[in-house]
């Protein structure tokens, strides 16, 4: 039971690139959530899948898309990466209905030039 | 909109004594409010959450209370441990509970 995972787990951009952040999860939840972690901010939310077929957005959704592939797997695409977004990227799952504990994953650091 | 204020942003204490977190919230709605720590290089890990129907909690070293009137909550540890140190962070639910609002967190400091 491996729980939350995440690739890669460093990446670094020119501006301009893109990219596919993955996660992926083996707890059977429904809920997926990505966040970014900038210093002094806490977690921002940028988008969520409430259950498999579902996307909404966050609080900073602006730059990025989302693809919810199954009930495992919730990927973060940046179509063009700008300086802004250097951060550390978070992907929790959630047992909702239950506890209501989100999950995170070990987190991607991702830095664009 | 809504949002959650966490305080203080970095808090140092002798190893042995105790250690306060307060934050506050303004939906009205939320009735979930959950603890998590973060350690270096980790993502955060939930460690003691309560609901707007419970005034307090408690495991171990670790309590929360809620005071609903006041929209406050806070995180109190008890006999600190140099593996205390890390951030913590709050979070109150919003809406259907589908999300959280996060606090921005408090770095707690161990001194041996």
């Amino acid at each position: 039971n491996a729980g939350v995972t995440q690739t890669p787990k460093f990446q670094v951009l020119k501006t301009g690139q893109s990219m596919t952040l993955q996660c992926a999860q083996d707890m059977n939840h429904n809920s997926m959530y990505w966040y970014r972690q900038d210093p002094g901010m806490g977690l921002r939310l940028i988008y969520y899948s409430a259950s498999e077929g579902t996307t909404d957005k966050g609080e900073v959704p602006n730059g990025y898309n989302v693809s919810r592939l199954n009930k495992r797997e919730f990927s973060l695409r940046l179509e063009s990466a700008a300086p802004s977004q250097t951060s550390v990227y978070f992907c929790a799952s959630m047992d909702r209905g239950r506890t209501d504990t989100q999950y995170f994953g070990p987190g991607t650091r991702l830095t664009v030039l | 909109g809504e949002n959650v204020e966490q305080h203080p942003s970095t808090l140092s204490v002798q190893e042995g004594d105790s250690a306060v977190i307060k934050c506050t919230y303004s939906d009205s709605a939320s009735n979930y409010f959950p603890w998590y720590k973060q350690e270096l290089g980790k993502g955060p890990q939930l460690i003691i959450d309560i609901r707007s129907n419970v005034g307090e909690k408690k495991d171990q070293r670790i309590a929360v209370t809620l005071n609903k009137t006041a929209k406050h909550f806070s995180l109190h540890i008890t006999e600190t441990q140099p593996e205390d140190s890390a951030v913590y962070f709050c979070a109150a639910s919003k809406g259907s509970n589908y999300q959280l609002i996060w606090g921005a967190g408090t770095k707690l400091i161990i001194k041996p």
